[in-house]
């Protein structure tokens, strides 16, 4: 069974820096790109990024290019975001998920990011 | 620019059939798109990969309920004998090829 599973969330104040994780298992972690995406609280889902099986590639949402790195270790079958210098609006449910055939075919469950004074 | 756009709501009867729409903005009605089921307090799930063809792969443990179609830039999700726990939100998707990934707004399914 294909689990993900996020942490690491929490509250942090504004211009400061968090990293989340996302623990894959079930499947061959290092031969699939994976993405992030988020949900403020009460809206809709918004892709972050996205990176490919072996970590070379990284693709980012103009809100957060430049803020946010995105990276794994595919010998922990771990997914990273590094999300620095961090405002308001980033306040949201961070989800990882799978990609397989082209399609976000499997999500975790998130982990609430919260930035506030 | 890419879009994707939903209705914010809709609503049907327990048993009866709903058609959610999702349309493409202008110059990108040959792209396909996924249906994504959000339940409340859940994260999401992948229902489907709906072609401009109409044809759809559904993903592993989706009920024959749930169908999709495609009319030009529109992009359909049927959900038949509707059933309590169809109540949900629903986000089509895309991608911007090479570049990122795009959502629609979602439909807030009831279920009455």
């Amino acid at each position: 069974e294909v689990t993900l599973v996020e942490s690491g969330g929490g509250l942090v104040q504004p211009g400061g820096s968090l990293r989340i994780s996302c623990v894959a298992s079930g499947f061959s972690f290092s031969s699939n790109w994976m993405h992030w995406v988020r949900q403020a609280p009460g809206k809709g889902l918004v892709w972050v990024s996205r990176i490919s099986s072996d970590g070379s590639r990284t693709t980012y949402a103009d809100s957060v290019t430049g803020r946010f790195t995105i990276s794994r270790d595919n010998a922990k079958n771990t997914l990273y975001l590094q999300m620095n210098s961090l405002r308001d609006e980033d306040t949201a449910v961070y989800y990882c998920a799978r990609v397989e055939a082209l399609e976000l075919n499997s999500w975790g469950q998130g982990t609430l990011v919260t930035v506030s004074s | 620019q890419l879009v994707l756009t939903q209705s914010p709501s809709a609503s049907a009867s327990l048993g009866a059939s709903v058609k959610l729409t999702c349309t493409l903005s202008s110059g990108h009605s040959n792209y396909a798109i996924a249906w994504h089921q959000q339940q409340p307090d859940k994260g999401p799930r992948y229902l489907m990969t709906l072609s401009s063809d109409g044809s759809h792969t559904k993903g592993d443990g989706i009920p024959d309920r749930f169908s999709g179609s495609s009319s030009g830039a529109e992009r359909y999700l049927t959900i038949s004998s509707l059933q309590s726990e169809d109540e949900a939100d629903y986000y089509c998707q895309t991608w911007v090829p090479g570049i990122r990934g795009v959502f629609g707004g979602g439909t807030r399914l009831s279920v009455l």
